[in-house]
């Protein structure tokens, strides 16, 4: 199994500024993931943190808003630029050990953001 | 392409009553099925799972069992709790094509449990 801490768990931020969020595992994971989760809301995959290279972002995201960071296997980083109100989310970090169907996919606790 | 939908809510009951959530899914292949359960203020956490059909899944007194012939991985529990209350999540992982390696979630059904 596997355990994930975020840090911050929850922040207050200014329209324009930007926050970064970090997630830690507490072993070794092969897949890495960040998803939002706006108010009353699903969860959206923002993109596949990948380990020494850019992001693979999904339809509608793009680096320049959200740049992500992934030195290596137990350690990821997500920014959300120039913010806006709309960004007013729980950010969630999620990691897999596996590509099989077989292997389970955990989460952290979230990080609350709220933008002014 | 890959899609899950689970019965809206949000969902009220008396503790000790017997739960059911649907969820019915739409894949291509063979892809493994997952519930998922949010505790207020909380992430995530894996409540139970089944890779395969007629699996049953089972944790925590909920149970789930993956019928590929109606598509479907209904979550039920034969007793509530109060601390039971929590929005539930079905998820699907497929393997296969550009899904590779994405959970796809349900959009979450809201349980509340009064004494």
């Amino acid at each position: 199994s596997a355990v994930i801490s975020q840090k911050p768990s929850r922040d207050i931020c200014q329209r324009g500024t930007s926050l970064t969020i970090q997630c830690q595992v507490d072993s070794q994971v092969t897949m890495m993931f960040w998803y939002r989760q706006q108010p009353g809301q699903s969860l959206t995959l923002i993109a596949t943190a990948n380990q020494g290279s850019e992001a693979t972002y999904e339809s509608g995201f793009v680096i320049d808003k959200f740049p992500i960071s992934r030195p290596n296997l137990t350690f990821s980083t997500l920014t959300v630029s120039n913010m806006s109100p709309e960004d007013s989310s729980i950010y969630l970090c999620s990691g897999r050990m596996g590509w099989t169907s077989t292997d389970t996919q955990y989460f952290g606790p979230g990080t609350r953001l709220t933008v002014l | 392409g890959n899609s899950v939908t689970q019965m809206e809510g949000p969902v009220t009951l008396s503790e000790e009553a017997f739960l059911t959530i649907n969820c019915t899914y739409t894949a291509t292949g063979y892809p493994s099925l997952f519930w998922y359960v949010q505790y207020p203020g909380e992430g995530l956490q894996l409540l139970l799972k089944a890779t395969k059909a007629d699996d049953k899944g089972s944790n925590k007194g909920f149970e789930a069992t993956y019928r590929k012939e109606t598509t479907s991985f209904h979550l039920e529990k034969g007793s509530v709790q109060v601390s039971d209350s929590a929005v539930y999540f079905c998820a699907l992982y497929n393997a296969g094509g550009t899904s590779y390696g994405k959970l796809t979630f349900g959009q979450g059904t809201i349980l509340t449990v009064h004494p």
